[in-house]
């Protein structure tokens, strides 16, 4: 069965950067990108972007591009959402999530979600 | 970007009854790709509804989606205890996929 499992919760300081996993099974892995969405306490939802495993190109939200980098690693079937320069608003949980299909398509699958607490 | 409006904010209902739920782009979602999906406390978001008003596999028949262009309605009959959550819209058609700022559901 698919299944992403994400890294644990992450306690940054002002002005660092985070690297949260995301690893992937029961499904192949290059024929399904992934996006990455986060979620403020209490708040709604917010996409951040999407990576093609297969290519490796990635589209990101235009209000984080200039922060933001998502990678994979094929051997370990493993995704990567790196956020830098962080500020306390960017305190939340962070999902990947898989599309029902190739391509951009609605989230079927989930990780369980990672905390990233930014605090000085 | 598409910017998605949804309403009510709150909801409050009796189990048993209808709910209706409403998601507003500001401009035509490209081939309606557009997706609900349900919230509760604690957990990762759950598909609901693809492409406007098809049911993602397992889901009960309660749950339906309608509408086209920018104007789509998430309907909910027969409220029944665990449908008591927030619900999110999303669209898919152009990039960046954005999601709409939720209605939550909760008893009456």
């Amino acid at each position: 069965q698919v299944q992403l499992v994400q890294s644990g919760a992450e306690v940054k300081k002002p002005g660092a950067s985070v690297k949260v996993a995301c690893k992937t099974s029961g499904y192949i892995f290059t024929s399904y990108g992934m996006s990455w969405v986060r979620q403020a306490p209490g708040q709604g939802l917010e996409w951040m972007g999407w990576i093609s495993t297969y290519r490796g190109d990635a589209h990101y939200s235009p209000k984080m591009q200039d922060r933001l980098t998502f990678t994979t690693d094929t051997s370990t079937t493993t995704v990567y959402m790196e956020l830098h320069n962080l500020q306390s608003d960017d305190t939340a949980f962070y999902f990947c999530a898989r599309a029902r299909y190739s391509g951009h398509d609605s989230l079927l699958f989930w990780g369980q979600g990672t905390l990233v607490t930014v605090s000085s | 970007e598409i910017v998605l409006t949804q309403s009510p904010g709150t909801l409050s209902l009796s189990p048993g009854e209808r709910a209706t739920l409403s998601c507003r782009a500001s401009e035509s979602v490209i081939g309606n790709f557009l997706a609900w999906y349900q919230q509760k406390p604690g957990q990762a978001p759950r598909l609901l509804i693809s492409g406007a008003s098809t049911r993602a596999a397992g889901i009960s028949d309660r749950f339906s989606g309608s509408g086209s262009g920018t104007d789509f309605t998430l309907t909910i009959n027969g409220l029944e205890t665990e449908d008591y959550a927030v619900y999110y819209c999303q669209q898919f058609g152009a990039s960046p996929f954005t999601f709409g700022p939720g209605t939550k559901v909760d008893i009456k």
